[in-house]
């Protein structure tokens, strides 16, 4: 299994600009999240899915959507960027509620 | 609001010693606590969870403790080597009940000296 995949590694944007991040994982897992990581700070949760077709933001949606087609795809998706949404980006699944989650290994964007 | 996570920014700990982590929450409801790692220019990984039934959990090398009383967990790592340094968080699923996915506090650097 190659767990969950997030592409790309690094983007930069301009302002204004629009991108979409993509997630996949291949454990069949129905829990898939994606967390913003600010420097020296902790993950915030920006939405989250707990099956295919059921989308729910989280502490911080603002600036994103998301959409889950698939339970194996959770894209999250910037319209227009903006200099405060320079951050590094995971994604993470889990099979169960309250059980761990499996992360990626991050996009970092920079938007300038 | 509910909090999870009151770290010491870094910890600095020689190779061999043992290494403290704590970790404070406010959610008297929460039941269920996990460990994550975190090195550089990688994701989270999980370490060691540990539910509120019990007081203490053993890994390989790694113990978390659990103190309901004033809600404060720690991990303990036995004979730290220069591979544990990384951002160790505490993370809290119940933290928001609604929304069922964890809440990480800031973290704790653990820096290994040879």
């Amino acid at each position: 299994n190659a767990g969950v995949t997030q592409t790309p590694k690094f983007r930069i944007l301009k302002i204004g600009q629009s991108m979409t991040l993509q997630c996949t994982q291949d454990m069949n897992h129905n829990y898939m999240y994606w967390y913003r990581q600010d420097p020296g700070m902790g993950l915030k949760l920006i939405y989250y899915s707990v099956g295919a077709g059921i989308t729910d933001k989280g502490e911080v949606p603002n600036g994103y959507n998301v959409s889950r087609s698939t339970t194996e795809d959770f894209p999250l998706r910037l319209e227009l960027a903006a200099p405060s949404q320079t951050s590094v980006y995971f994604c993470a699944s889990t099979g169960q509620d309250n059980s761990p989650l499996h992360f990626g290994n991050g996009t970092r964007l920079t938007v300038t | 609001g509910e909090s999870v996570g009151l770290h010491l920014p870094t910890l600095s700990v020689q190779e061999g010693d043992n290494s403290i982590i704590n970790c404070a929450y406010s959610n008297s409801a929460s039941d269920y606590f996990i460990w994550y790692k975190q090195e550089s220019g990688k994701g989270p990984q999980f370490i060691i969870d540990i539910r509120s039934n019990m007081d203490k959990r053993q890994g390989q090398r790694v113990t978390v403790l659990l103190n309901k009383t004033v809600k404060h967990l720690s991990l303990q790592i036995a004979a730290t080597q220069p591979g544990d340094s990384a951002v160790y968080f505490c993370a809290d699923p119940a933290v928001d009940t609604g929304r069922r996915a964890l809440t990480f506090g800031s973290g704790t650097r653990l820096q290994v000296q040879p």
